[in-house]
């Protein structure tokens, strides 16, 4: 069974950093691609970030270009997203999210960030 | 950005009864479609992808179809555990993808 356990959330205040992780058990983590997404209170799933298994392709959405860098560790089965100069608006829960085609089979619990003012 | 509009926002419906879910995208997305399903407190759960290819476990009560801009989540014999919120994603044009602003389908 494919387990995505996050954790580093927290509260924060503005511009600050946070960094989170996400450990990946169950299925075969090297050869996935991974993501993060989340969901701000009241307001849509937001996709964010992404890594192909081999970590060649990173992409970010224009929101947290240059201020979050995604990175992996293959031997660990893990990921984790250094969220960097923090705004109110990245309030949100963060989930770990496998991609399979660019569709999401797997998800975690996700991992609640508050960033106050 | 592929813009996902959902319909409508909530659904009220009686249990058995048939709930029929719209998602219309800015734009054709092929069958590159996908959608989900949330309760409180949890992550969301894939239900559909391809926009009609049933993820394995999930009953044959959901049933997704439509292509190009046009999709609908049909679910019959509405039980009691899919009163939730539903999601549809586009993974045609990405990144990045987007979801629908969803459906919560509550109980009448």
């Amino acid at each position: 069974e494919v387990h995505l356990v996050e954790s580093g959330g927290g509260l924060v205040q503005r511009g600050g950093s946070l960094r989170l992780s996400c450990a990946a058990s169950g299925f075969s983590f090297s050869t996935h691609s991974m993501n993060w997404v989340r969901r701000a209170p009241g307001k849509r799933l937001e996709w964010i970030s992404y890594m192909t298994s081999d970590l060649r392709t990173i992409y970010y959405a224009d929101s947290v270009q240059g201020r979050f860098t995604i990175s992996r560790d293959n031997a660990k089965s893990t990921v984790s997203l250094q969220m960097n100069n923090l705004r109110v608006e990245d309030t949100a829960v963060y989930y770990c999210v496998v991609s399979v085609a660019a569709y999401y089979p797997h998800w975690g619990q996700g991992t609640l960030v508050t960033v106050s003012s | 950005e592929v813009v996902m509009t959902q319909s409508p926002a909530t659904l009220s419906v009686s249990p058995g009864e048939r709930a029929t879910l719209s998602c219309r995208a800015s734009q054709s997305v092929s069958t590159n479609l996908a959608w989900y399903q949330q309760k409180p407190g949890q992550a969301p759960r894939l239900l559909i992808y391809g926009a009609y290819t049933r993820v394995t476990g999930i009953p044959d009560r959901f049933r997704g179809s439509g292509s190009g801009t046009e999709f609908t989540l049909t679910i019959s014999g509405l039980q009691s555990e899919d009163f939730a919120v539903y999601y549809c994603q586009q993974y045609y044009v990405w990144p990045p993808c987007t979801f629908g602003q969803g459906t919560t389908v509550e109980i009448k």
